[in-house]
């Protein structure tokens, strides 16, 4: 099935400074990349939607210009969180439709990104 | 309310039990609901998707909508302790996935 990769799997980085997580479709292109965050036993909150080419579409309450998101080509997709902070910290998912459109809105995932802002 | 609601848990099963997963939700024009799975540090994968109501199966996992009460469950027989995850429902609606809270299963040897 399609896979979407995703790096790093963890990161470590102090307060202040920019990380940046890529999406890469596999096989596939991806011209729509899904942001989520997730914190410790909680949901998946969607944070922002990439499109190749053009701008992203960030959800209510989301500072874009802390998290920066690039989507210049159909296979990747980064976000870059930038000044992070020790509340950033949290899980970070991309997410691209499935190509296999025998599944009707179906969703392939990354494997997720730990951050932790010390 | 939240779109979806699902009951946090955990949910602590002894192997081979029958397990009943539950969410709510609040927007009766929604159509398209999936369950995911989601194993500790790892992204969610597609269990399974329905549409209308009823039951749809698949192997052990049986998903059913109930739309009169907006309710939708996912019931997994036979238990194993590989299906220890958190599973998560989802509903879809204008390209967006909408997610609930995702409820805890441990099941135990």
């Amino acid at each position: 099935g399609a896979v979407v990769s995703q790096h790093p799997s963890w990161v470590i980085c102090k307060s202040g400074t920019s990380v940046k997580i890529e999406c890469r479709s596999l096989d596939f292109q991806a011209t729509t990349m899904f942001w989520y965050r997730q914190f410790p036993k909680q949901s998946l909150m969607l944070m922002a939607t990439s499109n190749e080419g053009s701008k992203a579409t960030y959800e209510q309450g989301v500072e874009k210009d802390k998290f920066l998101i690039n989507h210049a080509s159909l296979t990747l997709s980064t976000l870059t969180v930038t000044s992070a902070h020790p509340e950033d910290s949290s899980f970070y998912i991309c997410s691209a439709p499935d190509p296999d459109r025998r599944i009707r809105y179906g969703y392939t995932f990354g494997s997720g990104t730990r951050l932790t802002v010390v | 309310q939240k779109e979806v609601e699902q009951d946090p848990g955990p949910l602590s099963v002894p192997e081979g039990a029958i397990v009943s997963l539950n969410c709510t939700y609040s927007n009766s024009a929604f159509q398209y609901f999936m369950w995911y799975r989601q194993y500790s540090r790892k992204g969610p994968e597609l269990l399974m998707y329905t549409y209308s109501s009823g039951n749809k199966e698949d192997g052990r996992f049986t998903a059913q909508v109930d739309k009169s009460s907006k309710y939708i469950s996912l019931f997994i027989r036979d238990s194993q302790p590989s299906d220890s995850a958190t599973y998560l429902c989802a509903r879809h609606n204008t390209d967006k996935l909408i997610f609930g809270t995702g409820t805890r299963l441990q099941v135990f040897p």
